[in-house]
């Protein structure tokens, strides 16, 4: 089985600070995690992944994720925020090599205040 | 990267009716599904759309009330049937060239159903 956590339900971070949303998963063999970003009225645009190799992987939107298996983690990271960057935050897991359907989180709502 | 287009974009229905939801691919994908999602909610998997048989449904949703289709390997589409108002969702349509060296799903608009 797998699964994901998003232990936030919002994150709250000032324009320019930099920003962390959180993610831990559970699964079987070989994760492959993945980071979707959804804003209002849209369906989830796909942001980053890590399959395999360099343990940080970097995405669309200067967003980059840093996957940490003892901790079995995959936070998503921003050196500074925007404020175009508040929405809806999703990260997603499958098992590399079983099933293709990804486990969603429930979501972080992240709000960049000006 | 696949752009899949999703419509309509939104709609208001009354109870007992039904609205087909399509999804067109720009590209061949191996798989697509369809879910549901409550406003600032998580995604709930209704099911996946098999290209030529019987979509594969996930437990608590029935081919009956959700019908799909998938004739092709671009198109498909989710009926919800008999409607009520606890239908009332984001419905999303995903897709992917997945298990042909691609990784991803990406996703449709996602279409905003009321049911009144």
């Amino acid at each position: 089985a797998q699964s994901v956590a998003q232990p936030e339900d919002q994150v709250n971070v000032a324009e320019g600070n930099p920003l962390t949303v959180k993610c831990t998963y559970s699964v079987s063999g070989n994760p492959y995690l993945f980071w979707y970003v959804q804003y209002p009225n849209r369906g989830l645009q796909f942001l980053l992944k890590y399959i395999t190799g360099d343990n940080l992987v970097k995405g669309s939107y200067g967003f980059e994720a840093e996957f940490n298996k003892s901790q079995t983690s995959f936070h998503l990271k921003k050196p500074s925020a925007l404020v175009s960057d508040s929405a809806l935050y999703f990260c997603a897991v499958r098992e590399g090599g079983g099933s293709y359907i990804p486990t969603f989180g429930r979501g972080t709502s992240l709000i960049v205040h000006p | 990267s696949a752009v899949i287009s999703q419509k309509p974009s939104r709609d208001i229905c009354q109870r007992g009716t039904s609205l087909t939801i399509q999804c067109q691919v720009d590209s061949q994908v191996t798989m697509m599904f369809w879910y549901r999602q409550q406003p600032g909610q998580s995604l709930t998997l209704i099911a996946t759309a098999n290209q030529g048989s019987e979509a594969t449904y996930e437990s608590g949703f029935v081919i009956d009330k959700f019908p799909i289709s998938r004739p092709n390997l671009t198109f498909s589409t989710l009926t919800v049937s008999n409607m009520s108002p606890e239908d009332s969702s984001i419905y999303l349509c995903s897709g992917g060239r997945l298990g042909l060296g691609n990784t991803e799903a990406f996703f449709g608009q996602g279409t905003r159903l009321t049911v009144v």
